[in-house]
């Protein structure tokens, strides 16, 4: 089945520090491939996606590209600010599922110090 | 963005009682809301699909006489988890979806004692 696996969290940074938080998935097909951001006390939120190979997305400094060989939709960010706190979800939406179901990964708690 | 509220956001409640979670689409309209379940440190799972005026698609393993879905309006979608026991204790969130994009509510978090 489809499936997406997150770098395990928690992660601790200093402000200014380069990011990178690790996903791959499993699925059959070309699932289309994305990120939220959940802030605390808030809801999900997209930050990013890719719907197809070598597609790049980007948002807010944050990037993600659409790896097939490697299976994998890696978030980095260059330079981290204490306002990035947050948890982060990759998730991957297969499009014979329908528009709307989305498998997550488990989230990474990020946190960033002054 | 389109925004999705969700009510309460915290719940206590007796073992064997129902609780209902409200979510609410607000500025728009959602034929369809989605509900999803979060245990501590992993990832939402999708429980069942809210369809507007008709009966809820539940995902495989989800006990839909424990988890009743309401969905009588465009911009309501209700989750009532019935004779609570302390393993429902978890966090509830929705989702609604606007101009093809899933909008999450803030979520709502169930204690059962």
């Amino acid at each position: 089945g489809n499936s997406v696996t997150q770098m395990e969290g928690p992660v601790t940074l200093s402000e200014e520090a380069f990011l990178t938080i690790n996903c791959t998935y499993t699925a059959t097909g070309y699932p289309s491939l994305f990120w939220y951001v959940q802030y605390p006390g808030e809801g999900l939120q997209l930050l990013l996606k890719a719907t197809k190979a070598d597609d790049k997305g980007s948002n807010k400094g944050f990037e993600a590209t659409y790896r097939k060989e490697t299976t994998s939709f890696h978030l980095e960010k260059g330079s981290v600010q204490v306002s990035d706190s947050a948890v982060y979800f990759c998730a991957l939406r297969k499009e014979a599922q329908g528009a709307q179901k989305l498998v997550f990964g488990q989230g990474t708690r990020l946190t960033i110090n002054p | 963005g389109a925004v999705v509220s969700q009510h309460p956001s915290r719940v206590i409640c007796k073992s064997g009682t129902s609780v209902k979670i409200e979510c609410r689409s607000l500025d728009f309209q959602a034929t369809t809301m989605f509900w999803y379940r979060q245990f501590p440190k992993q990832s939402l799972m999708l429980m069942a699909t809210s369809n507007e005026g008709s009966k809820a698609t539940y995902e495989q393993g989800v006990e839909k006489d424990k988890f009743l879905i309401n969905h009588a309006s465009l911009t309501l979608s209700t989750l009532t988890v019935t004779s609570a026991h302390p393993e429902d204790s978890s966090f509830y969130i929705c989702s609604a979806e606007s101009a093809g994009e899933l909008f999450f509510g803030e979520g709502s978090r169930l204690t059962v004692l």
